[in-house]
């Protein structure tokens, strides 16, 4: 079945930049949109941008002049780059696949990556 | 950005008991285009990423029990399992996909009574 195995750098100081990677075995990686998800130590969920196998990004503007997110087939990959970090982006970092390959509810993420913990401290 | 309220905050349930969270958008996420409501919910286990339950507000996710059930549409929502199991000990999260930014709400914490 369709696995993401996500690895990054788990403690950075500030103004470093977050680098974070999540492979995708077990089927295809055309077609679906590809998510990244954090979720701060005891709090909710916050949507922090999308791409498509085509590299079609999508990002959320409370963090759009920091992130990029890029993808390649080749090693059905995609990755995070978040830049200048502070303490304030101290969470769990997912990576998702959309639920099918169909816009509008095929966005949602379906299966999740086991999450990465990381921390911003000086 | 499109805010996204749950209520209440936590919730004690006894097991086969019924458990109702509701989920309420700053404005309506339901599309003309195609009468769907871009609602989804899922629940969120300790230590686990979150699972998807429900979207189009109210269907259900393949391999998601009957118990599960979505409703409502425009701004207002609900999430209700009708015969609360052990295992669905969890924070319940709504999120819209209408306008982005995708966004969740905070949560409804769900415990047994």
């Amino acid at each position: 079945q369709v696995q993401l195995q996500q690895w990054g750098a788990g403690l950075l100081t500030p103004s470093e930049t977050l680098s974070l990677t999540c492979a995708v075995s077990g089927g295809s990686f055309s077609g679906y949109y590809w998510t990244w998800i954090r979720q701060p130590p005891g709090k909710g969920l916050e949507w922090i941008g999308e791409i498509t196998h085509s590299g079609s990004t999508n990002y959320n503007p409370s963090l759009k002049n920091r992130i990029t997110v890029s993808v390649d087939t080749s090693k059905n990959q995609f990755s995070l780059m978040l830049s200048s970090v502070t303490a304030a982006d101290t969470a769990v970092y997912y990576c998702a696949r959309g639920r099918a390959r169909s816009f509008g509810s095929g966005r949602l993420p379906g299966i999740w990556g086991q999450g990465t913990m990381v921390s911003v401290s000086s | 950005d499109i805010v996204m309220t749950q209520s209440p905050e936590s919730l004690a349930v006894s097991l086969g008991e019924r458990a109702t969270f509701n989920c309420k958008s700053s404005q309506s996420v339901l599309h003309g285009s195609n009468n769907q409501n871009y609602l989804a919910w899922y629940h969120q286990k300790p230590g686990q990423p979150p699972k998807l339950l429900v979207y189009w507000a109210s269907t259900r996710e393949s391999g998601v029990p009957d118990r599960f059930s979505g409703s409502g549409s425009g701004t207002d929502f609900t999430l209700t399992i009708s015969s609360l199991q052990a295992e669905d000990v969890a924070v319940y999260y709504c999120q819209q996909y209408f306008s982005s930014p995708w966004t969740f709400g905070q949560g409804t914490k769900v415990e047994i009574k």
